[in-house]
């Protein structure tokens, strides 16, 4: 199936804690993103990569390292987990050239104890 | 980036046609206006996207009048699985493309 594929899709883990979401696209776009829901359900973007360049970057703290190896993945690491960072982390891909908007994965639950 | 206002809530029943309204004064030149559904769970889906006058797809239309300052998303015949968060969006189709969502339109459909 052509998607966006993230993992884990739970992830529970105690405050301090390390911890990394993984996303894959094959959908051959050339954009990938990180968005995070908080509980209010506000949807904020927090970093785009475009052919494994950094290009957005939303004053999110630094505890948050996006990395892109290649073009079709785009993974999250984040250190020194806070309870505030609990939220669901969705990933997603865009081809600008294409009219068919951004594709998302279907999340990652964080919860942080 | 144009912000977006739009209803924060709107019921229905099935079988009925749907109109979202979303307001985007400020919209730029080089604007595109999208549409997103995101149910519970789920990451949001693109919907529709338009420029200017109306685009159909097999989901729904988009009608947006000539000052693109306003634009209109239509459900036709809705049915209980489109209840759901409808998010209106204005973004620039360039190197920095980056969706801004706002709190979107909680959809309800009744039986």
């Amino acid at each position: 199936d052509t998607a966006v594929s993230q993992t884990p899709k739970y992830l529970v883990t105690q405050m301090g804690n390390d911890k990394s979401i993984k996303c894959e696209q094959n959908l051959g776009h050339d954009t990938m993103y990180w968005y995070k829901q908080d509980s209010k359900k506000f949807l904020k973007i927090m970093f785009s990569y475009n052919n494994k360049e950094l290009i957005i970057n939303e004053t999110v703290p630094n505890r948050f390292s996006p990395k892109s190896p290649d073009k079709a993945h785009l993974n999250l690491h984040i250190n020194s987990l806070e309870l505030g960072d609990s939220a669901v982390y969705f990933c997603a891909s865009s081809q600008v050239t294409e009219n068919y908007g951004y594709t998302f994965g279907s999340g990652t639950r964080l919860t942080v104890v | 980036l144009a912000k977006t206002t739009q209803p924060i809530s709107m019921d229905s029943y099935e079988g009925q046609e749907v109109n979202i309204t979303c307001s985007h004064n400020n919209i730029a030149t080089n604007d595109y206006i999208t549409w997103y559904q995101q149910f519970p769970s789920q990451g949001p889906r693109f919907i529709i996207q338009g420029y200017k006058t109306k685009v159909t797809n097999e989901v729904a239309s988009l009608f947006i009048p000539a000052d693109r300052k306003s634009s209109t998303l239509s459900l036709p015949r809705v049915s209980l699985s489109d209840t759901a968060v409808y998010y209106c969006l204005v973004a620039r189709r360039d190197s920095s493309y980056k969706l801004i969502f706002g709190s979107g339109t909680r959809l309800l459909v009744r039986p």
